[in-house]
């Protein structure tokens, strides 16, 4: 059965920093990885996803992730935190080879500090 | 282009009462999704429609929830009686397809409270 893993309740971050969500997952199949950002009140907003191709995938607000299958891992990344970025952040994954829901995490609060 | 609608966005009931939940997806979306979200957990799929057909439904608690999406646009999720572990946001989802790659673009979701 696949599932996905945020290892962290919460990351805090000092503004202006690099800032890292951490995300492993387990598929049986080829997977397809997906970040989501929620903030308060709000619904889930669409970060990014990766499919296929390069490792390095970009997204809104100057999101990355990076697929590293070896590890199976699907880390957030941003090179330079803003005090908006506080909110709480999904990592979702889905089976690409089988016919299955989506699974999301438990999500992590990430805090830039001013 | 308009979002996802859902109404209302604050609920509160006394247990063993019902309650219904409605949704309109984006525009032209016929993939639409409904989600539990427990406080600090992350959204669980109750169910999912392509068009007006389920597609899965495995995790709906089918003796108290139900849902349809009759003419394949609107949808209205009920629950019936509700308990106290109902108490969770309620998220519904849209699609522009049903690949599996496709994102979901989210309503701002249905607060409901079961004193």
């Amino acid at each position: 059965a696949q599932s996905v893993a945020q290892p962290e309740d919460q990351v805090n971050v000092a503004e202006g920093n690099p800032l890292t969500v951490k995300c492993t997952y387990s598929v049986s199949g080829n997977p397809y990885l997906f970040w989501y950002v929620q903030y308060p009140n709000r619904g889930l907003q669409f970060l990014l996803k990766y499919i296929t191709g390069d490792n390095l995938v970009k997204g809104s607000y100057g999101f990355e992730a990076e697929f590293n299958k070896s590890q199976t891992s699907f880390h957030l990344k941003k090179p330079s935190a803003l005090v908006s970025d506080s909110a709480l952040y999904f990592c979702a994954v889905r089976d690409g080879n089988r016919d299955d829901k989506i699974i999301f995490g438990k999500g992590t609060r990430l805090h830039i500090l001013p | 282009e308009a979002g996802v609608a859902q109404s209302p966005r604050y609920k509160i009931i006394e247990k063993r009462q019902s309650v219904a939940f409605w949704c309109n997806p984006i525009s032209g979306h016929a993939t639409l999704y409904w989600y539990q979200q427990i406080l600090g957990q992350g959204p669980k799929l109750l169910i999912q429609f392509q068009n007006n057909g389920v597609v899965d439904d495995s995790q709906l608690p089918k003796d108290r929830f139900s849902a349809e999406r009759l003419k394949g646009v609107d949808s209205t999720l009920k629950i019936q009686p509700a308990k106290l572990e109902d108490s969770a946001v309620y998220l519904c989802a849209s699609s522009g397809g049903q690949a599996l790659y496709n994102e979901q673009f989210f309503g701002p979701g249905t607060r409901l409270t079961v004193l």
